[in-house]
């Protein structure tokens, strides 16, 4: 079975300009989520969807940050206008869990950079 | 406040040695708790998920256990190919589906 699929696996681009990410989920997963992992901060939980519907975005960093779900099997992650801090590795997960206690799968990542 | 703390932070053990990484935790009313591996370069791959003290998951060379307060994964006799990073998760009730995760634990083990 094909897992979290994401892409790009690497950008780098100029502070200002308008990111991307993209995230295919596990086919039949209804969960989504969007993190950012640092080795300052750990993995930090940007915002999470449930049947294509975003449930809590209170990790979203600024408004400069933006995610959608438009259909259930894909996902964007946008940053307009880019900021050098914004450098991070981004990861995307599907589950099962409608009411939780079911484990994430990952991607492996989108990997940052902003000039 | 953190929700998770893991220790040490780095492990290197010789090939061979057994040791055990600790995952402390401050939610009540737990609903799950997770183990991932991530390897460089990798999102963190699903290990294990234990639900209620007592509770023991084995895959391997590794074996976690759950305790009302803590989580502990055992490594017996690693290879060099157990060396990652170690992550766990826990789920709280009243936050949908949240992960808390902690900062992890660099295993390291030298042949």
């Amino acid at each position: 079975d094909a897992g979290v699929i994401q892409s790009p696996r690497h950008e780098v681009t100029e502070m200002g300009q308008e990111v991307t990410l993209r995230c295919k989920p596990i086919s039949g997963h209804n969960s989504l989520f969007w993190y950012r992992q640092t080795m300052m901060r750990g993995l930090e939980l940007l915002i999470y969807f449930n049947n294509n519907v975003p449930i809590d975005d209170s990790g979203m960093p600024e408004d400069r940050f933006s995610a959608k779900m438009p259909n259930a099997s894909f996902s964007t992650l946008k940053i307009q206008p880019s900021e050098p801090r914004d450098s991070a590795v981004y990861f995307c997960a599907s589950s099962t869990g409608d009411g939780g206690n079911q484990p994430q799968h990952f991607g492996d990542g989108t990997r940052l950079s902003i000039l | 406040e953190d929700q998770v703390t893991q220790s040490p932070e780095a492990l290197r053990l010789q090939e061979g040695e057994s040791s055990s990484l600790n995952c402390s935790y401050t939610v009540s009313g737990l609903r799950g708790l997770f183990w991932y591996r991530q390897d460089p370069g990798k999102g963190p791959e699903f290990l294990f998920t234990l639900y209620s003290a007592g509770e023991e998951k084995e895959k391997e060379r590794l074996k976690a256990t759950l305790t009302k307060k803590e989580s502990f994964l055992h490594i017996t006799a690693p290879k060099p190919e157990d060396s990652a990073t170690y992550l766990c998760a826990v789920q709280a009730p009243n936050t949908g589906n949240q992960f808390y995760f902690g900062t992890g634990t660099s295993l390291t083990v030298i042949p």
